[in-house]
């Protein structure tokens, strides 16, 4: 079963322009995951945030979780067409990851 | 560091012929995991080892689908008979986390490319 459902499912915007994808699930968590999957690198580990913080940043990333709402945002700001990709997130609980099926981000140059 | 190595990258077979998956995780992990990924959706764990014993198997199906991770170190994931339906890129991953650090299964996972099966 799917324990992350994200929101949209597909997003296309234009360089330089802040992509905000969101995720739900369903029960709770330890932490909660993003990653990335483009066909050139597999599946690639963005950031982790724990069930007991409320926002993270990396880099151009900045995640939020609202354990109230079982929800996450995942933000990618001044975007670039290397980000390209599916976007998934991911639950930790019971000693594993349950992932989303993904948002498809596309970065026109 | 040296990535998650997966071999091979891609397989094509006849549905009710046999398959199988190497994989060899970044030195050290204790956990390993096997995850199926049908096209368009989120990777689904197979099975979960940590060391040489399996966690978590549950998703797996056992009529066809066999894994072991011999030593704690290398896996092999075998599918005998295939189905039309198992065409899917099968993904292994390995974390750090073993039972004593309070994380195991839900700390970053390092993923390898995958392969690429097509059942025909």
């Amino acid at each position: 079963s799917q324990q992350g459902e994200e929101d949209p499912q597909a997003l296309s915007i234009q360089e330089g322009e802040n992509a905000t994808m969101n995720c739900s699930y369903k029960t709770s968590i330890n932490n909660l995951q993003w990653y990335r999957q483009n066909s050139g690198r597999g599946l690639v580990h963005l950031i982790l945030i724990r069930s007991n913080e409320r926002e993270k940043h990396s880099g151009r990333l900045r995640v939020t979780l609202d354990t109230s709402k079982k929800s996450s945002s995942l933000l990618i700001t001044a975007s670039r067409a290397a980000d390209t990709a599916s976007y998934f997130c991911a639950g930790g609980s019971n000693y594993k990851l349950t992932f989303g099926k993904g948002t498809l981000l596309t970065v026109n140059p | 560091e040296a990535g998650v190595a997966q071999s091979p990258r891609y397989k094509i077979i006849e549905k009710r012929q046999s398959v199988a998956f190497w994989c060899n995780p970044i030195s050290g992990h204790a956990t390993l995991y096997w995850y199926q990924q049908i096209l368009g959706q989120g990777p689904k764990l197979l099975i979960q080892f940590q060391n040489n014993g399996v966690v978590d198997d549950s998703q797996l199906p056992k009529d066809r689908f066999s894994a072991e991770r011999l030593k704690g170190v290398d896996s092999t994931l075998k599918i005998q008979p295939a189905k039309l339906e198992d065409s899917a890129v099968y993904l292994c991953a390995s974390s750090w986390g073993g039972w004593t650090s309070g994380s195991m299964g839900t700390d970053t996972q390092y993923f390898g490319p995958g392969t690429r099966l097509t059942v025909l």
